[in-house]
């Protein structure tokens, strides 16, 4: 069974840090593509990174770039969004993804449950 | 970066056909993919490519494209379709890399 599990979200004042982690099982996650999505509230969706399998291309939307940093450990099937200077636009539910894109049209195949971060004061 | 627009809602009687339609010059170059995404839960793959169904998604579901356009089409709706449909693709502007619509609510009557 595939599983994406998210954690590390919760309350955050603005201009704070927060990281979140997805721990990843069911498939190869070497070999997996990976992005984070997010949907603030009553909203809809929003992409925000992008990694390839080895690391070495990353992606970033323009509302997060210079911010949030994505990373993956393979021989820890985890993914990770390392999110500073926080606003309070960036309230919302973040999901971990997998991306089977392949270079071509987005396939976000498998979605994590989402994990909720606030930024308020 | 890109636009991908969507109608913000649209309604079908219980069992007749919906479209759903998403349009952005992406679409020109691109496929879109699309995803159901009912209340309180995480987004659901349900077309992808030309006319690609996942494992499990019911074949009353269908993709086309046309120019700018990609449409989402459900033949014979159902109670359980009632839910947020989302188109993605890739930023042609090369911008950012993927962009999402704005999302479709689907009210079955």
């Amino acid at each position: 069974e595939v599983q994406l599990v998210e954690s590390g979200g919760g309350l955050v004042q603005p201009g704070g840090s927060l990281g979140l982690s997805c721990a990843v099982s069911g498939f190869t996650f070497n070999n997996s593509e990976m992005t984070w999505v997010r949907q603030a509230p009553g909203k809809g969706l929003e992409w925000l990174s992008y990694i390839s399998r080895s690391g070495s291309t990353i992606y970033y939307a323009d509302s997060v770039k210079g911010r949030f940093t994505i990373s993956r450990d393979n021989a820890k099937n985890s993914l990770y969004l390392q999110m500073n200077s926080l606003r309070v636009e960036d309230t919302g539910v973040y999901y971990c993804v997998r991306d089977r894109s392949d270079g071509y049209e987005p396939l976000f195949d498998h979605w994590g449950q989402g994990i909720l971060v606030t930024v308020s004061s | 970066s890109s636009e991908l627009t969507q109608d913000p809602t649209v309604s079908v009687a219980l069992g007749q056909t919906v479209k759903i339609t998403c349009q952005g010059d992406s679409l020109r170059s691109y496929y879109a993919t699309w995803y159901q995404q009912q209340p309180g839960q995480a987004p659901v793959l349900v077309m992808y490519g030309e006319n690609n169904r996942p494992s499990g998604i019911p074949d009353r579901f269908s993709g086309s494209s046309s120019g700018n356009t990609a449409s989402l089409t459900i033949t014979g709706a159902q109670a359980e379709d009632e839910a947020d449909y989302y188109c993605n693709s890739r930023d042609k502007s090369g911008a950012q890399l993927y962009v999402f619509g704005p999302g479709t609510r689907v009210t079955v009557l």
